[in-house]
């Protein structure tokens, strides 16, 4: 295993601006999760992927925020017009979709901080 | 509304000692639940999980016990060193139920002085 990997690792960027992040997961997984951690919080769900399927989108995921699994590899989380209260630790997850699929593999996430 | 209720928000003990970290949930149909251990910058790691189907699980010096009837489970650290010091989150899932994602508490933030 490689790893679940994440880029970028940080992003700074102006409130307005859109930004992007890519998740690759561990090859033979075919579950993908995104997440997001704010300071002295736990990671909270945003949206899952089964294959290249979007399966689940949480409230927290408004309109300015997509995700995309292409042929159900990597996923990429894209946030448009980006807000302050954007600011935030996005973690990608990954899973296997059978035997322990609750078992989640986590990045090290992308930072964003937005001015 | 906060499904998985986390406590204590941070902890401090002498190496050595066992810092005990406890979790509630309130939905009935989760039925796996995990410890996640995360140091500053990195991503959370999966520590160690439990199903409900057994009432205690040990992996080296961590166990997981758990109390079905009062949906709790806590996270036992035997024989604390300074390197466990980190931040502990529980979580809980339906796994069985295609795409139900984890639902992870706040965290506990453990300080192990040497």
């Amino acid at each position: 295993d490689t790893g679940v990997s994440q880029d970028p690792r940080h992003k700074i960027t102006k409130r307005g601006q859109n930004v992007t992040f890519r998740c690759d997961p561990i090859s033979e997984h075919n579950r993908l999760y995104w997440y997001r951690q704010t300071l002295g919080q736990g990671p909270e769900f945003l949206t899952y992927f089964q294959n290249e399927a979007q399966l689940e989108k949480s409230r927290l995921l408004s309109d300015r925020f997509s995700a995309e699994r292409p042929k159900g590899s990597f996923s990429t989380l894209e946030i448009q017009r980006t807000e302050q209260g954007d600011s935030a630790m996005y973690l990608c997850a990954s899973s296997r979709g059978t035997g322990r699929p609750g078992e989640l593999f986590f990045g090290e996430g992308s930072r964003l901080t937005v001015l | 509304q906060q499904q998985v209720k986390q406590s204590p928000q941070s902890l401090i003990v002498q190496k050595g000692g066992i810092p005990i970290i406890n979790c509630a949930y309130e939905n009935t149909a989760f039925d796996y639940f995990p410890w996640y251990q995360q140091f500053p910058g990195k991503g959370p790691a999966l520590l160690i999980a439990i199903r409900p189907d057994v009432s205690e699980k040990k992996e080296g010096r961590f166990t997981i016990s758990f109390n079905k009837s009062a949906k709790q489970f806590s996270l036992h650290i035997m024989d604390s060193q300074p390197g466990d010091s980190a931040t502990y989150f529980c979580a809980a899932s339906h796994e069985k139920e295609a795409g139900t994602a984890l639902i992870f508490g706040k965290g506990t933030t453990l300080s192990v002085s040497s």
